[in-house]
């Protein structure tokens, strides 16, 4: 089953507009992952948060994390039309590393 | 940064014939590597585990006898489709997770670029 829920499933936003993509999730975890995809294509890493950690910032990303509601937040700060992709949530078994994730929010930036 | 070549990426294929889908790290190791299965907008289906030197580890509802692993090598592992019918049409992806990343402190997965199988 999936670990991951996204929302929205769908945004659509005008490029220097900030893009904010929310994520909840089931079962406790050590780390929460966001990972980008773009069409037809494999998946490319953007961020990992701990399950100590609150926020983290890497360049124009920001990712929270709140254990206590099970939810994680991605923003994207002036965004910029290559940044339409998929965005999906992921989070490892505690047990298995087993990566598995959510439905994806699929970004759509408007030049 | 890490590095996971995977081929082909895109493969036509009659009903009935067999497809073999390779996953290579290209700059580190990896005892454990993923395969998932996505089908058009949708989010990825965990298939298999495959582990290096021992049996795959599959998902509930994916038949291991028609979707065969083989990680004979700590930078490779394949994924043959047999016998494929149209229904196994779909976009296959595999990861892989550094040796070097123990524990919960590495970092993410690296995933390769994906397959993009047709039956006919």
């Amino acid at each position: 089953s999936q670990q991951g829920e996204e929302d929205p499933q769908a945004l659509s936003i005008q490029e220097g507009e900030n893009a904010t993509m929310n994520c909840s999730y089931k079962t406790s975890i050590n780390n929460l992952q966001w990972y980008r995809q773009n069409s037809g294509r494999g998946l490319v890493h953007l961020i990992l948060i701990r399950s100590n950690e609150r926020e983290k910032h890497s360049g124009r990303l920001r990712v929270t994390l709140d254990t206590s509601k099970k939810s994680s937040s991605l923003l994207i700060t002036a965004s910029r039309a290559a940044d339409t992709a998929s965005y999906f949530c992921a989070s490892p078994g505690r047990s298995n590393y087993k990566l598995t994730f959510g439905k994806g929010t699929l970004l759509t930036v408007n030049p | 940064g890490a590095v996971v070549s995977q081929h082909p990426s895109w493969v036509i294929c009659k009903s009935g014939t067999s497809v073999k889908i390779e996953c290579r790290s290209l700059d580190f190791q990896a005892t454990t590597m993923f395969w998932y299965r996505q089908f058009p907008k949708q989010s990825l289906m965990l298939m298999a585990t495959s582990n290096e030197g021992s049996k795959a580890t599959y998902e509930q509802g994916v038949e291991k006898d028609k979707f065969l692993i083989n990680h004979a090598s700590l930078t490779l592992s394949t994924l043959t489709v047999t016998s494929a019918h149209p229904e196994d049409s779909s976009f296959y992806i595999c990861s892989a997770r550094d040796n070097r990343d123990r524990g919960w402190n590495g970092g993410g997965y690296t995933f390769g670029s994906g397959t993009r199988l047709t039956v006919v």
